[in-house]
C-alpha cells in the first residue's frame, strides 16, 4: 500500500536554529498537508497546500513557518528559528483531493532544547 | 468554534472486553466524521468513517454510527484484542481542514 514517508522520525535541535521537516507524499496525490501535535494535546491543522502554493493556513502559521515542494517528490516545512514550543510532533499528508481521505506519514519527533 | 472531545485515556482492558471511546464533537453544518487509530511508531491510518447522520462506520470489528441529535461518534468494539492496543483519534473534516481530539490510549492485556 502506498506510504507518505516522512524524514527524519525524530529531530533535536537548538533554539534559534533554522529545521527543514521532509515528506515524500504518495505520487499521484496533488494536496499535501501539515499538521502538528504536541505532546499531550490534539492534533492540529498547520498548512495545506495545492498547485504550488499555500491553499489554507491556520493562526499557527505565522512567518517562521513556510513550506515548499522543491521537486516533483518532496514536500517540506521549514521553521526559520525555532522556539522551545515548536517541540511537537509533526505530520505531513497528502490527499488525491480535497474531499477524499488523507494518507498521514508517520511523524518528525521535533525537540527544541 | 470548531472541537472535538473525546475521552480521556489512557484505557486499560483485558483481551476480549468490550470497548467504548466517546467522541463528541462541535461544527458548523455537517461535517465528515472519522476515528484514526496511530500504532506504535506508525502514522495516523484511518480506522473509519461515516459522511451522513445516521451512518454506522466499520471496520476490523470497530463500529461508529454517526449521532447528529447528540453531535456524537462513539467507537466500540465488542472483543478488544493485544494487537488493538493504539491510540484512538476521533476527528471530524470540514472545509480541507480536519480537528482532532486529544487521542485516547488504549492497552489491551493478555
Amino acid at each position: 500500500e502506498p506510504e507518505v514517508t516522512q524524514t527524519p522520525s525524530h529531530q533535536v535541535t537548538q533554539m534559534g536554529q533554522e529545521v527543514i521537516l521532509r515528506c515524500v507524499p504518495i505520487s499521484n496525490h496533488l494536496y499535501f498537508y501539515w499538521y502538528r501535535q504536541i505532546l499531550g494535546q490534539k492534533v492540529e491543522f498547520l498548512v495545506s497546500f495545492y498547485n504550488n502554493e499555500i491553499s489554507e493556513k491556520s493562526e499557527i502559521f505565522d512567518d517562521q513557518f513556510s513550506v515548499e515542494r522543491p521537486d516533483g517528490s518532496n514536500f517540506t516545512l521549514k521553521i526559520r528559528s525555532t522556539k522551545l514550543e515548536d517541540s511537537a510532533m509533526y505530520f505531513c499528508a497528502s490527499s488525491v483531493d480535497s474531499n477524499y481521505g488523507y494518507t498521514f506519514g508517520s511523524g518528525t519527533r521535533l525537540t527544541v532544547v | 468554534g470548531n472541537s472535538v472531545t473525546q475521552m480521556e485515556g489512557p484505557v486499560t482492558l483485558s483481551e476480549e472486553a468490550f470497548l467504548t471511546i466517546n467522541c463528541t464533537y462541535t461544527a458548523t453544518g455537517y461535517p465528515s466524521l472519522f476515528w484514526y487509530v496511530q500504532y506504535p511508531g506508525e502514522g495516523l491510518q484511518l480506522l473509519l468513517k461515516a459522511t451522513k447522520a445516521d451512518d454506522k462506520g466499520s471496520n476490523k470489528g470497530f463500529e461508529a454510527t454517526y449521532r447528529k441529535e447528540t453531535t456524537s461518534f462513539h467507537l466500540e468494539k465488542g472483543s478488544v484484542q493485544v494487537s488493538d492496543s493504539a491510540v484512538y483519534f476521533c476527528a471530524f473534516k470540514t472545509g480541507n481542514q480536519f480537528y482532532f481530539g486529544t487521542g485516547t490510549s488504549l492497552t489491551v492485556i493478555p
